[in-house]
């Protein structure tokens, strides 16, 4: 399969800006997503990425570098509320994704 | 109520028994997915559907079985459960329209114990 990596877990104070990274396999590439999932939650859509640069939504920001392979999730102006697991996901055709292992968020106060 | 419902929501089972997960959604999305999620191993594709009666294998379908004959619904069956099955399983859906991308939509998921 496609190998998507991701750190596992970080920790960040209320208020602040917190990266997540993402890798993954450029072979078939087409475009690559990030879901939100809150502890025993279903994942949420995210955000989209299909051309090289930042895309930029609220406080979530959402970059790709497609010679890289490579993706980052940037969470501006953390909230309590943002503690939760973001999974990177990248699409190789047929609307089939194959997801990281999520990276687990704990904003505190 | 429109969206994506998968029932039951928790079951207990017991090793050998056969175990049908179901998957239900209203927005006539072509494409359907059966994902399972363990600690260690985030979302993997067990199998999934790119319209009425085509079905494909995922990443770990041995133990599972599928079957599509509406739209709407995506039944999972595990034809002789076991211990290693246990596992939440989340079902997706996703248009296959002429957007930019297509998202996965997901259900809230079942949560099965193989005893």
């Amino acid at each position: 399969g496609q190998n998507i990596d991701q750190p596992t877990e970080m920790t960040a104070t209320e208020g602040a800006i917190v990266q997540i990274n993402c890798t993954y396999q450029t072979s078939g590439f087409n475009g690559l997503f990030w879901y939100q999932q809150h502890a025993g939650e279903a994942p949420t859509f995210l955000s989209y990425n299909v051309l090289d640069g930042l895309e930029e939504k609220g406080r979530f920001s959402s970059f790709l570098s497609r010679s890289k392979g490579y993706s980052y999730l940037l969470l501006k102006e953390l909230q309590m509320k943002d503690s939760a697991s973001y999974l990177c996901a990248g699409s190789y055709g047929n609307n089939r994704l194959a997801f990281g292992k999520g990276n687990q968020v704990v904003v505190i106060p | 109520d429109a969206g994506i419902t998968q029932s039951p929501r928790y079951k207990i089972t017991e090793t050998g028994r056969q175990v049908t997960l179901m998957c239900h959604q209203t927005w006539s999305h072509s494409y359907m997915f059966w994902y399972r999620q363990d600690l260690g191993h985030g979302l993997r594709l067990i199998y999934y559907s790119a319209a009425a009666d085509i079905t494909d294998k995922g990443e770990v379908p041995d133990g599972y079985v599928v079957s599509r004959s509406k739209t709407e619904n995506f039944p999972l069956t595990l034809e002789s459960a076991t211990r290693s099955q246990t596992s939440v399983y989340f079902c997706a859906s996703s248009g296959a329209g002429r957007r930019t991308y297509n998202e996965q939509f997901f259900g809230p998921g079942t949560r099965l114990t193989v005893l």
